[in-house]
């Protein structure tokens, strides 16, 4: 079951914060958080496992509510290379083992 | 240090003719391997993973097939391409061990015409 993510798209100009949520119908055991600048490769930011973890570095960080199957990733005071294409890609519990859903993503902007 | 190498980088081939992506990864052994489409404009899609050398499992039926004939080599094929599948292919690895993060190959842009 493919994670939902919201929102699709967003433009921020630099210095503002953003919030970028992902969703699950199916209980989740784990969730990863991927960025992708165009034409690239997807690039690892954080795994969250345990429900009521939370995880940063650098200015960005995410929250994993097991009970309502949800993460959350947080962009502070966003810079120009926070630019690009945000994945989540969870696992599910019964599912096999490493095998990542990802979402469909959201595409930030980050202008001056 | 591990890597992961994918080639070709880029690649535009008629409609019916057949393909063969190729993915190696150095500096580690027995290694989860996973092939992921990505269609422009829209999310990763897992098509193929593989636990071990022969081992292959299917997330989407469709044109494409994979390999693993060896334990750091996994390779996409298809006999006879389609428009659709065009796209951004990325191949993957992550240690055998679980919740570990996705490493990625740099990708092939397939263009089918």
């Amino acid at each position: 079951q493919q994670p939902v993510q919201s929102p699709q798209a967003v433009i921020l100009r630099e210095g503002e914060d953003a919030v970028i949520n992902c969703s699950s119908s199916k209980a989740l055991y784990s969730v990863h958080w991927y960025r992708q600048k165009h034409g690239e490769a997807p690039v690892f930011l954080m795994i969250l496992l345990k429900g009521g973890e939370q995880k940063g570095h650098d200015k960005i960080s995410a929250s994993f509510n097991e009970k309502k199957q949800q993460s959350s990733l947080y962009l502070t005071a966003s810079q120009l290379s926070y630019s690009g294409t945000y994945f989540c890609g969870t696992e599910n519990y019964g599912g096999s083992q490493g095998n990542l859903i990802f979402g469909k993503g959201t595409k930030l902007s980050v202008k001056p | 240090s591990q890597t992961i190498h994918q080639w070709p980088a880029t690649l535009v081939q008629p409609v019916g003719s057949p393909l063969s992506l190729e993915c190696t990864v150095e500096g580690t052994s027995n290694p989860n391997l996973y092939w992921y489409r990505q269609a422009a404009g829209r999310g990763l899609q897992l098509l193929f993973y593989s636990v071990g050398i022969g081992q292959i499992s299917s997330e989407v039926p469709q044109n494409l097939s994979a390999s693993r004939p060896q334990d750091r080599q996994f390779i996409l094929s298809s006999k006879k391409l389609l428009l659709s599948d065009s796209g951004f292919y990325l191949c993957a690895w992550t240690p055998w061990i679980a919740n570990e993060k996705l490493f990625f190959g740099s990708g092939t842009q397939l263009s089918v015409l």
